[in-house]
This record gives C-alpha cells, structure tokens and sequence, in this order.
C-alpha cells in the first residue's frame, strides 16, 4: 500500500533556485496538507487543500505556492528558494471535514536543503 | 502563549518502566484528539485517537480531560522499541490541526 507518496526525498538548492515538490495519495481522501517541520518545532502548516479544486492558506505560507492538481496529487513551488527554508517538508492526507474525528497520514518526507 | 503544549523531555527511563506524558490546549473549541509517534528522521504516524471516555491499546493509554484542557499518555511496560518522539495533536473544528513539538522518549536495556 503505497499511502502518500512524496519526490524527491533529498534536495539540495541553491538562492533563488525554484522548484516543485510532489505529493500523491491513493487513499481517496479529500484533503491534503503540506508541512514543514525545522528541530526543536512542531509541526507547521503551510498550504491545505479542503477538495479538489481549494487551497487555503496555513501558518507559514510565505514564498510558496501550491497547487491541487486533482484529487490525488498536491505540489509545493518554492519560487526563488531561501536558505530560511531549508526544512522537512511533510506532505499529508486525511478525510478532515468539519466534526470528522479522522487523523491525517504522512508521505516519509522530503529533506531540502538551501545553500 | 502555544496552542498545544508538551513537555519536550527527553524522558529517559529503563526498560519495563511506566512513563506518561501530558499535553495542554489552549482552544476549549477543540473537537479532536491523537497521539502521534515519530522515529529518528522519519514520518509522524498515528499511535492512537483520544476519545472523551479514555481508551487503551495494549500498553498505551490515553486520556483527555476537557475541563483541564489536557490529554495525556500512559505507556507500560515500555520497550527499547518505545524510543521516539511522541506528538500531541488537537484538531480545532474544520481543517485547523495543531501539532505540539513533540516528546522525547528514550528507553534504556
């Protein structure tokens, strides 16, 4: 069961450099969350997509964006990268609707790292 | 002040020992309730929900106190095994999820 599926897993950028990280699920969950994750920090929310076709806002969205491509995939765009975030980026899924008592799952990560 | 709140440890303790955790909340709004475990490096993965009446699965034990706002872990026995970081998370209506920074755990032969 491949559950949430993130590429790459390692990165390394330079300043200014863009690109996108991909995110799959084949759990047919409606929404999908994109974290990043620095030491000694909760996890922080970035962008959230509700459904197909939505993407909100979370805590730390600032130089991202994102895109719900259809039900099962979620990307994250670093436009012009910044050594701040060099992080753990943490995508996830889950059935979160108002008063739902389901958790989320997590993809295993994607380690960026900005010189 | 955090929203959600926990101890950062590191608890260190011998095998076969009891450890708990505590976690505390600040939104009384607060709907949902789950303990998540993380490994060295890897993902956070579901340990268990946290339901009102409390609930068990074998060595884990999990309780919620509204009125206090805190929900707790109680793991027996504990096993090499056990060594992680141990998350706390409050789901706050809609699609608002607060992870705490986590617990660290160490359980030592």
């Amino acid at each position: 069961n491949a559950g949430v599926t993130q590429t790459p897993k390692f990165q390394v950028l330079k300043t200014g450099q863009s690109m996108t990280l991909q995110c799959a699920q084949d759990m047919n969950h409606n929404s999908m969350y994109w974290y990043r994750q620095d030491p000694g920090m909760g996890l922080r929310l970035i962008y959230y997509s509700a459904s197909e076709g939505t993407t909100d806002k979370g805590e730390v969205p600032n130089g991202y964006n994102v895109s719900r491509l259809n039900k099962r995939e979620f990307s994250l765009r670093l436009e012009s990268a910044a050594p701040s975030q060099t992080s753990v980026y943490f995508c996830a899924s889950g059935d979160s609707e108002t008063g739902s008592n389901q958790p989320q799952h997590f993809g295993d990560g994607t380690r960026l790292s900005i010189l | 002040r955090k929203e959600v709140e926990q101890d950062p440890g590191p608890f260190n303790v011998p095998e076969g020992a009891t450890v708990a955790f505590n976690c505390t909340y600040s939104n009384s709004a607060s709907q949902s309730f789950f303990w998540y475990r993380q490994d060295c490096r890897k993902e956070p993965k579901l340990l268990m929900s946290v339901y009102s009446s409390g609930n068990e699965d074998g060595r884990f034990t999990a309780q919620l106190n509204r009125a206090s706002q805190y929900i707790s872990l109680l793991i027996r026995d504990s096993k090499l095994s056990d060594s992680a970081t141990y998350l706390c998370v409050v789901k706050t209506g809609g699609f608002k999820t607060i992870f705490g920074a986590g617990t660290r755990l160490f359980v030592k032969a």
